[in-house]
């Protein structure tokens, strides 16, 4: 069964401080790993989106790694805003693109 | 950037009514829509996936005469909520995917059923 896993489950931290979130999953055949920002009633945001080559993109202070290898992923976080606070979700696609969420990690940001 | 507008963005309606959301792609062509619930604090549950001029697959659980979606034209897919009780209350999201990998996300419509 196709399944995305994220840790933390939450997290808190200060302004200015970096974080990382981690996602395992057991997706196969893989395609996609996507990782999304969701402010809380808003839709998911893309932040990055990485295939089976890639192992590093970065979006400004968001930069993503994937290991294919041990079927991991992080998202980290570097010198958090505010503004950051949100929820992050991995999401990884198969070989017919259906994604597979996880249940994201909620970050709050505190000044 | 590709963007995907749902309307409406939240409504209230008396339970046995039925709501239609609209979910547009504005400025590219979606081979496929996806639509997805999500309660507070969870994730997002995808709900069925429809593709232009074909029925639309329904994920197990989620029953299609109660949520109909038409998927009429490469950049607008509905979802209607037919006879809408209070659980039917949620945050309804759809998807749009070009060809390629990307997906992108409307912002949302908050029902409300009372």
């Amino acid at each position: 069964k196709n399944q995305v896993e994220q840790s933390p489950q939450s997290l808190i931290i200060l302004e200015g401080k970096n974080c990382t979130l981690q996602c395992n999953y057991t997706v196969s055949p893989f395609s996609n790993l996507r990782w999304y920002k969701q402010d809380t009633g808003r839709g998911p945001v893309s932040l990055t989106i990485m295939t089976f080559s890639e192992n590093t993109k970065s979006n400004g202070r968001y930069t993503a790694t994937l290991d294919a290898d041990t079927k991991q992923s992080s998202l980290h976080i570097t010198a958090s805003q505010l503004s950051d606070s949100a929820s992050y979700i991995c999401v990884v696609s198969g070989g017919s693109y259906i994604p597979t969420f996880g249940r994201g990690t909620s970050l709050i940001v505190h000044p | 950037g590709a963007v995907v507008s749902q309307h409406p963005s939240r409504v209230i309606c008396k339970s046995g009514t039925s709501v239609k959301i609209e979910c547009r792609s504005l400025d590219f062509q979606a081979t496929t829509m996806f639509w997805y619930r999500q309660f507070p604090k969870k994730s997002l549950m995808l709900m069925a996936t429809s593709n232009e001029g074909s029925k639309a697959t329904y994920e197990q659980g989620v029953e299609k005469d109660k949520f109909l979606i038409n998927h009429a034209s490469l950049t607008l897919s509905t979802l209607t909520v037919t006879s809408a009780h209070p659980e039917d209350s949620s945050f309804y999201i759809c998807s749009a995917r070009r060809l390629g990998l990307e997906q992108f996300f409307g912002p949302g419509t908050r029902l409300t059923v009372l």
